[in-house]
C-alpha cells in the first residue's frame, strides 16, 4: 500500500523559534497533500491543502504567515511553524493522495514548544 | 460550512461485546470513509462507502450508509482487545477535502 512518511516524529523546541516538518509520499507521487492538526482526545483539524507548484489553500481561522507550506515536488511538502509558541503544541499530521478520494496519513509529528 | 456529527464520544465494552459508533450529516454526505487511529498512532484508512444504503464487511466490522446519504455507522461484533482505538468518519467533499467527525474512541476491557 501507499506509504507516507514524516520527520521528525517529535520535536521540542523553544518559544520564538521555528520548525520545519517534512512529509514524503515514498511510493506514489502525490498531487495533493494536506496538512492536520489534532489536540489530545480531539479529532483531526484540516490547517491546509497543498498541491505541487502552487501555493497552499489555508482554512479560515488558519495563519498562513504563521504555518508556511511548501510543496516542491510530487513527493515532498513542508510545513514550517515560525515563530513557534507554547500554544502551537501538537500532533501535526500530514496526508497524501494519488488523485483519488484515498488519504493516506503520515504517523504524525509531536510538536512541544516550550 | 458542513459538520459530520459522530457518537458516541466514548465507549467502554466488556471484551466480546458488540459496539456501534454513528455519523450523522445535516447535508447529503458525498462518500464516507471510517478511519481507526490507535492510541499515539495516525488514523489509518479503513474503508470508503459510495453508494446510497450500502453496506460492506470486513470481518467483524460492518460498515453501513444510510438510504439518504447522511448517515453511516460502523458496527464492531464480539469486540476484541485488538480493536482498541479512536474511529473517524469522514466525508470526502468535491474539493477532496475530508471533513471528519469527532470520533468515537473505544475502550475493551478484557
Amino acid at each position: 500500500g501507499a506509504v507516507v512518511s514524516q520527520h521528525p516524529s517529535r520535536v521540542i523546541c523553544k518559544s520564538g523559534t521555528s520548525v520545519k516538518i517534512e512529509c514524503r509520499s515514498l511510493d506514489f507521487q502525490a498531487t495533493t497533500m494536506f496538512w492536520y492538526r489534532q489536540f489530545p482526545k480531539q479529532s483531526l483539524m484540516l490547517m491546509a491543502t497543498s498541491n505541487e507548484g502552487s501555493k497552499a489553500t489555508y482554512e479560515q481561522g488558519v495563519e498562513k504567515d504563521k504555518f508556511l507550506i511548501n510543496h516542491a515536488s510530487l513527493t515532498l511538502s513542508t510545513l514550517t511553524v515560525t515563530s513557534a509558541h507554547p500554544e502551537d503544541s501538537s500532533f501535526y499530521i500530514c496526508s497524501a493522495n494519488e488523485g483519488t478520494d484515498t488519504q493516506y496519513f503520515g504517523p504524525g509529528t509531536r510538536l512541544t514548544v516550550l | 460550512g458542513q459538520q459530520v456529527m459522530q457518537i458516541p464520544q466514548y465507549q467502554h465494552v466488556q471484551e466480546g461485546e458488540d459496539f456501534t459508533t454513528y455519523c450523522n450529516s445535516s447535508t447529503t454526505l458525498s462518500n464516507i470513509q471510517w478511519y481507526k487511529q490507535r492510541p499515539g498512532g495516525h488514523p489509518v484508512f479503513l474503508i470508503q462507502l459510495v453508494k446510497s444504503g450500502e453496506v460492506k464487511k470486513q470481518k467483524r466490522l460492518t460498515f453501513q450508509f444510510g438510504e439518504a446519504k447522511k448517515n453511516s455507522s460502523l458496527h464492531i461484533t464480539a469486540t476484541q482487545t485488538t480493536d482498541v482505538g479512536t474511529y473517524f468518519c469522514a466525508d470526502t467533499s468535491n474539493t477532496g477535502k475530508l471533513i471528519f467527525g469527532q470520533g468515537t474512541t473505544l475502550q475493551v476491557k478484557p
